[in-house]
């Protein structure tokens, strides 16, 4: 199983739907998580950390479940300029400074008028 | 807003050449790490440093692959020799201590 798996997608949605993204992670020692955006050819830039009681930031939703080692991300009223590809991210161990990041595959999002 | 700086952004080399990627990382930031992206797949990690020191460098192909960070400060990692498959982007990110990481734009090489 890889450390982190993600919906192959492509994702193509009209404007104005919504759209969710499901990631699931193999290490249960893993206590940090995330989802970053990345622009084509571009690097990859924080959208939100992911909590255990859940979290919003606009029209973006983020949720963990560790029972099921499962993270997902809603996205709401989707705008062209959600057009990118969102990667699910996952500290490889315990919450210490620095620890490194296992980034998923990513999944790709096209929104169209 | 500060930001990761890496040079040069795009690189061709041919292969067995020597290649070097430079990082400056946000300022306050002691812990950096390059990583290195295919296309079509998520980064993955090269090598961490916390300060001057390397925390993990497991995935590192040391035969050919080498990062410094002498002050604690930028980085440079280095190639040589340059082999097809190393075409990639290369990205640095840096981060204060907790486990928001913050990239810079990336180098992208080409090796022919």
């Amino acid at each position: 199983r890889k450390e982190v798996e993600q919906d192959p997608g492509p994702f193509n949605v009209p404007e104005g739907a919504t759209v969710a993204f499901n990631c699931t992670y193999s290490n249960s020692a893993s206590q940090s998580f995330f989802w970053y955006r990345q622009d084509c050819r571009k690097e990859p830039k924080l959208l939100m950390s992911v909590y255990s009681s859940g979290n919003e930031d606009g029209r973006f939703t983020a949720q963990l479940n560790r029972a099921s080692q499962y993270i997902s991300l809603l996205i709401r009223d989707s705008k062209l300029s959600d057009s990118a590809t969102y990667l699910c991210v996952v500290s490889r161990g315990s919450n210490q400074a620095g620890t490194a990041l296992i980034f998923g595959k990513g999944t790709t999002l096209s929104v169209s008028s | 807003e500060a930001e990761v700086a890496q040079s040069p952004r795009y690189k061709i080399t041919e292969k067995s050449q020597a290649v070097a990627f430079w990082c400056d990382p946000i300022s306050g930031h002691a812990t950096l790490y390059w990583y290195r992206q295919i296309l079509g797949q998520g980064p993955e990690l090269l090598v961490q440093f916390q300060d001057e020191s390397v925390v993990d460098d497991s995935q590192l192909p040391k035969d050919r692959f080498s990062a410094e960070r002498l002050k604690g400060v930028d980085s440079t990692l280095k190639i040589q020799p340059a082999e097809l498959g190393d075409s990639a982007m290369y990205l640095c990110a840096s981060s204060r201590g907790q486990n928001e990481q913050y990239f810079g734009p990336g180098t992208r090489l080409t090796v022919t």
